[in-house]
């Protein structure tokens, strides 16, 4: 079954420390793998997608690293700031030959920075 | 200034009651999806559409219907048949849906509630 968990489900830190989120998945065939932020009450953005062929992406603070062969993914964040504080979605893209794509969601690792 | 929109952000209904839920996009976006967030779980998606006066059901279509009239618009109207309709409802859209490699573009979200 396709699948993709995610990390811890919540986590909280102060301001300026880092942290990682996971996410493991059992979809396949894996196309690419995507993270996004989702701030209380309003809709994802994303922050990175990556496909198998690279290990690490980087977007300023956000750092998500994918390693295709233990179908692993981690999000670092580096000098947490209150902004970050929201919901972190793993969400991994499966394709099957000659059909469309088909985007499986992780539940999120809710992040709540503190001052 | 472009994007999506989404409205109302809070709608309240009686049970048994048709609602629809707003979306419109000026993006010129091909595609565009309807997602329905329930706490603790991933996206799930409702309908999507890759062309105007097409549509194809996602994962949860029970109970819900679309249209597609304009590029810019995907209404969704959540029904009395639907057995669960509170929730959060994203809209989203990407510039096209066969190339997995988009990124969906997401709205501000409508949270529904049903009484």
């Amino acid at each position: 079954k396709n699948q993709v968990e995610q990390s811890p489900q919540s986590l909280i830190i102060l301001e300026g420390k880092n942290c990682t989120l996971q996410c493991n998945y059992t979809v396949s065939p894996f196309s690419n793998l995507r993270w996004y932020k989702q701030d209380t009450g309003r809709g994802p953005v994303s922050l990175t997608i990556m496909t198998f062929s690279e290990n690490t992406k980087s977007n300023g603070r956000y750092t998500a690293t994918l390693d295709a062969d233990t179908k692993q993914s981690s999000l670092h964040i580096t000098a947490s700031q209150l902004s970050d504080s929201a919901s972190y979605i793993c969400v991994v893209s499966q394709v099957e030959p000659g059909s469309n794509y088909q985007l499986i969601w992780g539940a999120g690792t809710k992040l709540i920075i503190k001052p | 200034d472009g994007g999506i929109t989404q409205s109302p952000k809070y709608l309240f209904r009686k049970e048994g009651q048709n609602v629809t839920l707003s979306c419109e996009q000026n993006l010129n976006h091909d595609a565009m999806y309807w997602y329905r967030q329930d706490p603790g779980q991933g996206l799930r998606l409702i309908y999507y559409s890759q062309i105007v006066n097409d549509f194809q059901k996602g994962d949860i279509a029970e109970g819900y219907s679309v249209s597609r009239e304009k590029k810019e618009s995907f209404p969704l109207t959540v029904t009395s048949a639907q057995k669960n309709p509170t929730a959060f409802y994203l809209c989203a859209s990407s510039p096209k849906d066969r190339d997995f490699f988009y990124e969906q573009y997401f709205g501000p979200g409508t949270r529904l509630t049903v009484t």
